[in-house]
């Protein structure tokens, strides 16, 4: 079947602009994952839901980051007033169950570049 | 806190050649999971296993073998007969008994994987 999917691949934006990616997340799977993987880094956990709701925001770097799940599939990463640090690799991942250490898929990431 | 450390940046080797990349992790809880990914250079991570804390026996599937020991908290991922298919890097992550309030994966940095022909 299809792997999670994310839009767009390439995002480039200027300083103080608003962005959403979006994430697509494999048919079935009830959680979902957003992580930002730096140049030459390894990813770091954003935000974390279960069904709907944001179980775990604790990655979220500061208030100017929002996500949505409003149907329990497709996910919103937001980034508002965005700021040159925010250039990332943004990852979605997805997993079947909720279950602890259940293997989370990944999709091909969202490259932003904000200028 | 939760901790993976790859110390290995960068390794190089030919074609053929076995090699074994290190992960050491920290965790205080008694219940975790550990993996491995492989990044390309298409940039997607894709999954290569699962090991949970109370599993210790080594896996092998085909020319890649994984080997858990607690006492040294360390999952070490060994390619045998490397191929230049093998360029890319890879990440080693930790997930912890977190009680159902979460599912993170800590990662650590990676390791760079070049197989020269």
């Amino acid at each position: 079947g299809a792997g999670v999917s994310q839009t767009p691949s390439n995002k480039v934006t200027e300083k103080g602009k608003y962005v959403e990616l979006r994430c697509d997340p494999i048919s079935g799977h009830t959680a979902l994952y957003w992580y930002r993987q730096s140049l030459g880094q390894g990813p770091e956990f954003l935000i974390y839901f279960q069904g709907t709701g944001a179980a775990d925001d604790s990655g979220l770097p500061n208030d100017r980051f929002f996500a949505v799940r409003p149907e329990g599939s497709v996910s919103t990463l937001k980034i508002q007033r965005t700021e040159r640090g925010d250039s990332a690799v943004y990852l979605c991942a997805s997993s079947l169950r909720r279950l602890p250490g259940d293997t989370q898929y990944f999709g091909p990431g969202t490259r932003l570049t904000v200028l | 806190a939760q901790k993976v450390t790859q110390a290995q940046t960068e390794i190089s080797v030919v074609e053929k050649e076995d090699v074994t990349l290190d992960c050491v992790y920290e965790t205080r809880d008694t219940t975790y999971y550990l993996f491995w990914y492989k990044q390309p250079p298409s940039g997607e991570l894709v999954f290569l296993i699962r090991r949970n804390s109370f599993d210790e026996q080594n896996e092998i599937s085909g020319r890649y073998s994984w080997n858990f020991q607690k006492s040294t908290s360390s999952f070490n991922f060994t390619i045998t007969a490397s191929q230049v298919v093998d360029s890319a890097v890879y990440f080693c992550a930790l997930s912890g008994d977190y009680g159902g309030a979460t599912n993170k994966l800590i990662f650590g940095t990676g390791t760079l994987l070049a197989v020269q022909p």
